[in-house]
């Protein structure tokens, strides 16, 4: 398909792991991206993996990335509500320079 | 070390009114590009720019141009305002010259076309 795709909504309970999905569209993106949006803010970037590497684990974050099935991750241990915001995920095809963002999941932690 | 700034932070414009956002990059940063952020399209790329070359045009009308100064720093315009237009204008800068690993965004501009 054209676009990235992502699941639109997470609740999830204080405590507990988020995993947020997404599908990205070229097996020749180079590096794929996690951003949070948080109400009236940009865009700040999470972490973000290359495209030859499987997992990256960064403090509470972990993003796990399935090359066959374009198929890419974002965990959060032990989310907090300081976690409730929109998460993005993009890609960077080679030779594009830009990046192509999904719709974004909204994550909402409850207590 | 100051992030990615752009002015002003809201607008209200008339339609049919044309108008110029403004982006400083990180310092260093020679790649800056333009992203449309709405409610119903999500984000859209609108332009990347290095040094003071446009390298990439995302599918927006003509109205939408931009340009890069030779001290990294990028206007966009937006002309003939449409009420479609109203949006949140993020600026994002890069170090990379060609693979970019690591776009830094600015808080945005939000316009409202009325």
């Amino acid at each position: 398909g054209e676009d990235v795709e992502q699941s639109l909504f997470l609740s999830v309970r204080e405590g507990d792991s988020s995993v947020i999905n997404c599908t990205y569209t070229d097996s020749s993106s180079t590096y794929l991206y996690w951003y949070k949006q948080e109400p009236g803010a940009g865009l700040q970037l999470l972490t973000y993996i290359f495209s030859n590497m499987d997992m990256k684990q960064d403090q509470r974050l972990t993003v796990l990335l399935n090359k066959k099935d374009k198929h890419l991750s974002l965990r959060i241990a032990d989310t907090q509500t300081g976690d409730s915001a929109i998460y993005f995920c993009a890609e960077n095809r080679l030779g594009d320079y830009k990046l192509s963002f999904g719709a974004g999941t909204t994550v909402t932690v409850r207590a | 070390k100051a992030g990615v700034t752009q002015t002003p932070r809201y607008l209200i414009k008339t339609r049919g009114q044309q108008v110029t956002l403004s982006c400083s990059p990180i310092s260093g940063h020679r790649s800056v590009s333009w992203y449309q952020q709405t409610p119903g399209q999500g984000l859209q790329f609108l332009f990347e720019y290095f040094s003071e070359t446009q390298r990439n045009k995302g599918n927006f009308p003509g109205r939408f141009s931009g340009r890069q100064f030779s001290n990294s720093r990028s206007e966009m315009n937006v002309s003939t305002l449409e009420l479609g237009d109203s949006a949140l204008y993020l600026c994002a800068s890069s170090l990379a010259e060609s693979v970019n690993y690591g776009y830094t965004f600015g808080s945005g501009t939000r316009l409202t076309v009325v």
